[in-house]
């Protein structure tokens, strides 16, 4: 079964790091681009960022670029997200996605920012 | 522009046909995916490409595209299609990803 599972949310203060991760399984992860898309809650989704098959192409959305690092560990069949700098507006639902259609997504992990 | 901009809701009968929109200037340069999100739930790729379904979906969904407009139809809606739905594409850049406000459809 094709499945991807994040994990890593929690509770965080403004300013504060938190790492998340993605496992995959069911497909063999090295063949594919994967995303990272966030849902604040009872609102849309917004896609964060992207890293190529590789690792070698990464790409961010403006409202986390300088502060969010996408990287990926294919030995691991892994995702990560770094989050550095956290804002109140970064708390959310954050998933993994699979390939350039989105076509697989986890269930999403919470971060929270607050005080 | 960047923006992907969707009606916010759409009601439709039960057993007949809606349609949700999506409207971008990167719609001109690529095509739109679809996705399908009930409560609680992970969001499920419904439509890719030029009018393709993956496996499961069934083919009262359908796709299509013209100019900056992108288009989920659905042909005789169950109750079952109730939720919310987002189109994405590549922006115009073509190497980051955006995704619309979402549609929130009702079957009464």
């Amino acid at each position: 079964e094709v499945q991807l599972v994040e994990s890593g949310g929690v509770v965080v203060q403004p300013g504060g790091s938190l790492r998340l991760s993605c496992a995959a399984s069911g497909f063999t992860f090295d063949d594919y681009t994967m995303h990272w898309v966030r849902q604040p809650p009872g609102k849309g989704l917004e896609w964060v960022s992207l890293i190529s098959w590789d690792g070698s192409s990464t790409y961010y959305a403006d409202s986390v670029k300088g502060r969010f690092t996408i990287s990926r560990d294919n030995s691991k069949n892994s995702l990560y997200l770094q989050m550095n700098s956290l804002r109140t507006e970064d708390t959310a639902l954050y998933y993994c996605a699979k390939d350039v259609a989105f076509d697989i997504w986890g269930q999403g992990t919470m971060v929270t920012v607050s005080s | 522009s960047s923006e992907l901009t969707q009606d916010p809701a759409v009601s439709v009968a039960l057993g007949q046909t809606v349609r949700i929109t999506c409207q971008g200037d990167s719609l001109r340069s690529y095509y739109a995916r679809w996705y399908q999100q009930k409560p609680g739930q992970a969001p499920v790729l419904v439509i890719y490409g030029k009018n393709n379904r993956p496996s499961g979906i069934p083919d009262r969904f359908s796709g299509s595209s013209s100019g900056n407009t992108a288009s989920l139809t659905i042909t005789g809606a169950q109750a079952e299609d109730e939720a919310d739905y987002y189109c994405n594409s590549r922006d115009s850049s073509g190497n980051r990803w955006v995704f619309g406000g979402g549609t929130k459809l009702t079957v009464l």
